[in-house]
């Protein structure tokens, strides 16, 4: 099945630093590729996604990049900010044998002030 | 975005019990899915809720301990039987809106299994 592996598992920047959290998928067929971010107690909230025909996309601080030859897609958060501080998870969606969308690990992200 | 209720919010439960949780979603959502989210982990997909049929579970879920109904479009229940501790986690519905492929999610059901 697909796997979609995240890194890094923990990310500690100051506020105002950029953040960066990569992902990689197995599946060359994944066309879509959306960003989660869970608060404590919270559910995931998806706060980007990109498809496979576009290579990057942004949205204010938020950007997310694409490079379907390599597999790799990544989360850009500019400027940050402490309310940013969240567990990030980025997925893969995934159609082999059945529709369904797999999760990367999370990455703990805390912005300090 | 897609409205999904879902209930209930956590309870806690003694081993050998059975829980079920339900969901409602608008009717923008075409696809549901149960996910399981243990402590300080991802998520994890427990099943595809399919309308009037059976469903479709992954790898390491069976119907026998996760039965799941979706009788119409728009509600599903997931039951946990038979629990133990091990069961201790959040369970998540999630619904798939339109046909452009964004899940969201249920506020979740915090079970602790005693």
């Amino acid at each position: 099945g697909e796997n979609v592996e995240q890194h890094p598992s923990t990310l500690s920047v100051q506020e105002g630093d950029s953040a960066v959290i990569k992902c990689t998928y197995s599946d060359s067929a994944s066309n879509y590729f959306p960003w989660y971010k869970q608060e404590l107690g919270k559910r995931p909230q998806l706060i980007i996604d990109i498809r496979s025909n576009v290579g990057e996309k942004k949205d204010q601080r938020i950007a997310v990049t694409l490079n379907k030859t390599a597999k790799h897609f990544s989360l850009h958060i500019t400027e940050t900010q402490p309310e940013d501080s969240a567990v990030y998870f980025c997925a893969a969606w995934w159609e082999t044998s059945g529709s369904r969308l797999t999760f990367g690990e999370g990455t703990q992200l805390t912005v300090n002030p | 975005s897609a409205v999904i209720s879902q209930k209930p919010s956590r309870d806690i439960c003694q081993r050998g019990t059975s829980l079920t949780i339900q969901c409602q979603v608008d009717s923008q959502v075409t696809m549901m899915f149960w996910y399981r989210q243990q402590p300080g982990q991802s998520l994890t997909l427990i099943a595809t809720a399919n309308q009037g049929s059976e469903a479709t579970y992954e790898s390491g879920f069976v119907i026998d301990k996760f039965p799941i109904s979706r009788p119409n479009l728009t509600f599903s229940t997931l039951t946990v039987s038979n629990m133990s501790p091990e069961d201790s986690s959040i369970y998540l519905c999630s619904g798939l809106w339109g046909a452009r492929e964004k899940l969201f999610f249920g506020s979740g059901t915090q079970l602790s299994v005693l």
